[in-house]
């Protein structure tokens, strides 16, 4: 059974740039959760999406966004971005009975925002 | 709001022995998850462990294990005969059982394992 997939591995983009990143969760998860991981703020909870729609968001400001396709795959997309932007970006997927299995991650993807 | 505090930033273990990692919680719930995820350079988040709170019975897997402390509010994770493989970042984290609320983490431990 495939894990949890994250494109691209790496990502170097310039101050004001806009980047998207991609993630595929388990085969039958629905559920798909994006966090930030810094090495000050440690992770952070971005958004859930549930069968397309956003369930839950964090505090982050509107330049983060996402969306979830009917294929369950997600992507995430950071507008205008900023030197704090630089992270890894974390995906995570759960199976419709979450609650007792936590989450599946991806590798991540490490942005670079120089 | 809940919050997940992890005091140790790193630790050290020599091969072999036991070493425990501390977490502590804060939470007016009753009905919650805990975990205990591992973050080799792989950067990828392995679940180690969990926890239902209206269990008392500690969770064990394998050479891990947990002391789980409701009253105190503390969730501290075992390794016992650790290996090299065991060196990782690990992170305790937090779910409430009902709703459809996200993990929290804490800051993380980093372990060494010293040959």
């Amino acid at each position: 059974k495939a894990g949890v997939t994250q494109t691209p591995r790496y990502l170097i983009k310039t101050r004001g740039q806009q980047v998207t990143l991609s993630c595929s969760p388990i085969s039958g998860h629905r559920s798909v959760s994006w966090y930030q991981q810094t090495p000050g703020q440690g992770l952070q909870f971005l958004f859930e999406y549930f069968s397309e729609t956003q369930r839950n968001k964090g505090n982050f400001p509107g330049r983060f966004s996402g969306r979830q396709f009917s294929n369950s795959r997600s992507e995430m997309n950071v507008s205008t971005l900023e030197l704090g932007d630089s992270a890894l970006y974390l995906c995570a997927s759960s199976p419709p009975d979450r609650t007792n299995y936590g989450y599946t991650f991806g590798s991540g993807t490490r942005l670079t925002v120089v | 709001a809940q919050t997940v505090t992890q005091s140790q930033p790193e630790m050290s273990v020599q091969e072999a022995e036991t070493v425990t990692l501390s977490c502590t919680y804060d939470t007016s719930e009753s009905d919650y998850y805990l975990f205990w995820y591992k973050q080799p350079p792989s950067r990828q988040m392995i679940l180690v462990i969990r926890q239902e709170a209206y269990k008392q019975q500690n969770a064990t897997e394998n050479r891990f294990s947990v002391n789980f402390q409701k009253a105190a509010k503390s969730f501290s994770l075992k390794i016992s005969d650790s290996q090299l493989g065991d060196a990782a970042m690990y992170f305790c984290a937090y779910r409430r059982r009902s709703g459809n609320t996200p993990l929290v983490f804490g800051k993380g431990t980093r372990l060494s394992v010293i040959a």
